[in-house]
């Protein structure tokens, strides 16, 4: 069966406190992608990533980082948390382009910063 | 940048009704995508569609796309209480892989 794991459900972080969600696969998947989840918004990409330890900005990256140092595990970095990063997020992966390409997703991260 | 826009926001029926959800985007696609998302949770893909199709069926789902309206419907058909949830079309832009989601629509089905 096949997972997409994070490693929090739940996190309450302070303002100004250095934030990592990690986000593990298991499917050998070359991409891997980071959302967060608003109300009203939807999901919106801040960053993917196609291959290890390359990164691309996705729609809302300001305020955001990522590493991918192996092809599994893509992390999410608030280097400096501040309550509008309260939010959901969704970690998910999928083969690349040229396949069916559906994503599997995580079961989110639901992130308060006081 | 939000592709996709979904219609109704909110659906509620009988279990045992149909619930049709509508879903329009912007730009030219490579393929179409919905997921379902129960409270919570996150998403789990339910179909895909490709551009030079018109139709789709899994199990009690149908699906349409009409690229010259850009536009998709997704139909549950003999809908049960299980399938309440919020349902997202996603939209693969041209030689991306990247997944653009619209708002969703949220769908509550009453035994």
């Amino acid at each position: 069966d096949v997972k997409v794991t994070q490693s929090s459900r739940y996190l309450v972080k302070r303002t100004g406190e250095k934030v990592f969600l990690e986000c593990v696969q298991d499917m050998d998947h070359e991409n891997m992608f980071w959302y967060r989840q608003d109300p009203g918004l939807g999901l919106r990409l801040i960053y993917f990533s196609y291959d290890v330890k390359m990164k691309e900005k996705g729609d809302i990256p300001e305020g955001y980082s990522v590493s991918r140092e192996k092809k599994e595990r893509f992390s999410l970095i608030l280097e400096s948390a501040s309550t509008n990063q309260t939010s959901m997020y969704l970690c998910a992966s999928s083969s690349p382009w040229g396949s069916n390409n559906e994503q599997f997703f995580g079961p989110g991260t639901r992130l308060t910063v006081l | 940048s939000q592709q996709g826009e979904e219609d109704p926001q909110a659906l509620s029926i009988q279990e045992g009704e149909n619930a049709t959800m509508n879903c329009s985007y912007k730009t030219s696609i490579n393929n179409l995508q919905w997921y379902r998302q129960n409270s919570g949770r996150g998403l789990v893909h339910l179909i895909l569609i490709r551009s030079n199709e018109r139709e789709k069926h899994s199990g009690r789902l149908r699906v349409t796309l009409d690229t010259s309206k850009k536009s998709s419907s997704l139909l549950i058909t003999a809908s049960r209480a299980a399938d309440t949830a919020s349902y997202f079309c996603a939209t693969v832009p041209y030689n991306t892989d990247k997944l653009i989601f619209g708002t969703g629509t949220r769908l509550q089905v009453f035994p």
